[in-house]
């Protein structure tokens, strides 16, 4: 079973702060992964992709994924009230064909003021 | 502007009736998809479709049909089969070579 594992939350950082979200991934053969976000009621939204080891920086958002240790991370910096919603981790196992992302219960982040 | 376009936004359905959901894209996208959310889940794929007439079940196809008549559209149906239909529902598509998803607004599906 391949599987996405998420730590639900709620994380809570105050404003300015940086925020954590880690997500571990079961299939070694995965190859690309996924940060969406998602605003209660509303549907997901992508914000960040990674393919290969190391950081990779757009703006506040910084994803980190280690394959050797099967895990991939996203740090948001400067954290605002507008980034509280629920962050899924959507990772793409590669076989089996098609772009069939496998997904995170994801993890509700709390911007406080 | 491009997008997916999906509708109804919320549908009520009796039990014992089919239901269909609507997905249309403009975004020239051969992938589509459908996925179900429900509370405290993550989302679980129903089917996807990489090319017109052609599709896929995915990892909870059991009650649900699809067709893919056209490159832009991508309707499910929701049958008096599938055990436990209430759920949010939402269509995505990927441009050739991605695994980028991007989303229509959903489709809330409660079953009276």
């Amino acid at each position: 079973q391949k599987e996405v594992e998420q730590n639900s939350g709620p994380l809570s950082v105050p404003e300015g702060a940086i925020a954590s979200l880690n997500c571990t991934y079961s299939d070694r053969v995965s190859q690309s992964f996924f940060w969406y976000r998602q605003y209660s009621g509303k549907s997901p939204e992508l914000i960040m992709s990674i393919y290969s080891n190391g950081d990779k920086e757009d703006g506040r958002f910084t994803a980190q994924l280690n394959k050797a240790s099967q895990y991939v991370s996203l740090l948001i910096r400067d954290s605002q009230p507008s980034d509280s919603a629920t962050y899924l981790c959507a990772v793409n196992p590669v076989t089996g064909g098609g772009n069939k992302l496998t997904f995170g219960t994801g993890t509700q982040l709390k911007v406080e003021l | 502007d491009g997008g997916i376009t999906q509708s109804p936004k919320y549908l009520f359905r009796k039990e014992g009736q089919n239901v269909t959901l609507s997905c249309e894209q403009n975004l020239n996208h051969d992938a589509m998809y459908w996925y179900r959310q429900d509370p405290g889940q993550g989302l679980r794929l129903i089917y996807y479709s990489q090319i017109v007439n052609d599709f896929q079940k995915g990892d909870i196809a059991e009650g649900y049909s699809v067709s893919r008549e056209k490159k832009e559209s991508f309707p499910l149906t929701v049958t008096s089969a599938q055990k436990n239909p209430t759920a949010f529902y939402l269509c995505a598509s990927t441009p050739e070579g991605t695994g980028e998803l991007f989303f229509g607004e959903g489709s809330r599906l409660t079953v009276l």
